[in-house]
């Protein structure tokens, strides 16, 4: 099951700011950077957010992400109708097994 | 650009194997890893491994470990997800994703949905 716990859901209404949080622990946010994905109904992931706060080209300035000891949050300024979505975070995890890549729950982002 | 493509939806029996391919375009198959995600419906992205073809060792979650095999064919830029032991919690889309430097899956695949039934 996923380590990194996220709320199920967030919503907001057009222009508003949305916030979601990522919580995790020393061995994967807190030692490792954070990324943020966002997945549109019915099609693949999208990388939103790396390392922690940096946005690919493309990623409007709209969304961004920090991080502070174990947890991490993504916000979103503005909100607009396309950006209902479902959001994972994730970030590597130094498990004692080796290395594994840890996503986290799922939030759905809903514009009302 | 880089593209991945990846093969088309399969139908397995339970107890049988599936292999996915993921064939890229662009860029430099060889030196950043690829791994493996995958998404049971109704539920969250579920990392299964991952490899860089250019060491050919692939890193595997522990959940994973002993039903799965990631593999490459650098000749064709193709990277392989082979499961093995196929059981109905199997049935997901099951995504491949290239790294981009040590960006981690900057690049996505379509997705192959695999149904496992009898």
């Amino acid at each position: 099951q996923s380590v990194l716990t996220q709320p199920p859901s967030a919503s907001g209404t057009p222009g508003q700011r949305v916030t979601i949080s990522c919580s995790g622990s020393s061995s994967n946010i807190g030692s490792n950077y954070v990324y943020w994905y966002q997945q549109l109904p019915g099609t693949a992931p999208k990388l939103l957010i790396y390392r922690n706060n940096q946005r690919p080209s493309g990623v409007p300035d709209r969304f961004s992400g920090s991080k502070s000891g174990t947890s991490a949050s993504l916000a979103i300024s503005g909100l607009r109708s396309e950006d209902e979505a479902d959001y994972y975070c994730a970030a590597w995890d130094d498990s004692l097994s080796g290395p594994c890549y840890v996503f986290g729950t799922g939030t759905k982002v809903t514009v009302l | 650009q880089v593209q991945l493509v990846q093969s088309g939806a399969e139908v397995k029996k339970p107890g049988s194997s599936v292999k996915v391919s993921c064939k890229a375009s662009g860029g430099t198959f060889s030196s950043y890893a690829i791994s493996w995600v995958r998404q049971a419906p109704g539920q969250g992205l579920e990392w299964m491994g991952g490899i860089i073809p250019i060491f050919g060792t692939a890193n595997y979650a522990q959940k994973f470990q002993g039903r799965v095999t990631i593999t490459t064919d650098e000749s064709t830029s193709t990277a392989y997800m082979e499961l093995s032991s196929l059981r109905s919690e199997d049935t997901a889309v099951y995504y491949c994703a290239r790294d981009e430097t040590d960006i981690v899956a900057f690049y996505w695949g379509q997705g192959t949905l695999v149904t496992v039934s009898s």
